[in-house]
């Protein structure tokens, strides 16, 4: 049973055209990512929220936000996407309370940008 | 310096060889270490996780340096379904930060 779900697993946006991506979790765990991934690099990790509590990267871009309503929602948007930001989206969630305890991912969105 | 990083290959192996990957991390106050497995285009899943004594799963060991900074891998036997990207993940002293490596590609071949 999927436990972090990511939708939808494709998505094909317009240059400019905001788009939203999302996430839920049934594990209720506190701590909720959202990893870009390019093609042979690392998941770069975007922001995080450890509940309520929003966490930016410094070099995440402004164009990208997110919202956390609830415990096993999350969502990414994207509010003018470049043809730059074609990539893999990864939503994960850990426990926040315990440090020797992985990640889980989503299966992924995959944004391509026309 | 990065915070993670790995020889990104590829190591063509043939099946039933023995190959091993190392990861370093930069951050000496890390506390928990981790090997996610990558199929291409798919999400990260997690392989094993790393223990100061390390561990043994089957076909795959893991095992970490403090004194270098670094965590290996190690996967005897290999097999074909071993195909596929290997990386590291290393979470911040404060535990809710993960760094990733980009990744060794393994292909194992007939």
């Amino acid at each position: 049973d999927a436990m972090v779900i990511q939708n939808p697993r494709y998505q094909v946006t317009q240059f400019g055209k905001p788009v939203t991506l999302s996430c839920s979790q049934t594990l209720n765990h506190n701590v909720m990512y959202w990893y870009q991934q390019k093609s042979s690099q690392a998941p770069k990790l975007l922001f995080h929220y450890y509940d309520k509590d929003f966490n930016n990267e410094a070099d995440t871009p402004d164009n990208f936000q997110s919202r956390r309503p609830n415990t096993s929602f999350c969502f990414l948007d994207i509010r003018s996407p470049g043809l730059g930001d074609a990539a893999m989206y990864l939503c994960a969630t850990s426990r926040g309370d315990r440090g020797d305890q992985p990640q889980h991912f989503g299966d992924g969105t995959r944004l391509s940008i026309l | 310096r990065k915070e993670v990083e790995q020889d990104p290959g590829p190591f063509n192996v043939p099946e039933g060889a023995t190959v091993a990957f190392n990861c370093t991390y930069s951050n000496s106050a890390s506390q928990s270490f981790f090997w996610y497995r990558q199929d291409c285009r798919k999400e990260p899943k997690l392989l094993m996780s790393v223990y100061s004594s390390g561990n043994e799963d089957g076909r795959f060991t893991a095992q970490l340096n403090r004194a270098s900074q670094y965590i290996s891998l190690l996967i005897r036997d290999s097999k074909l379904s071993d195909s596929a990207t290997y990386l590291c993940a290393v979470n911040s002293p404060n535990f809710n930060k993960f760094y990733f490596g980009s990744g060794t590609k393994l292909n194992v071949k007939p």
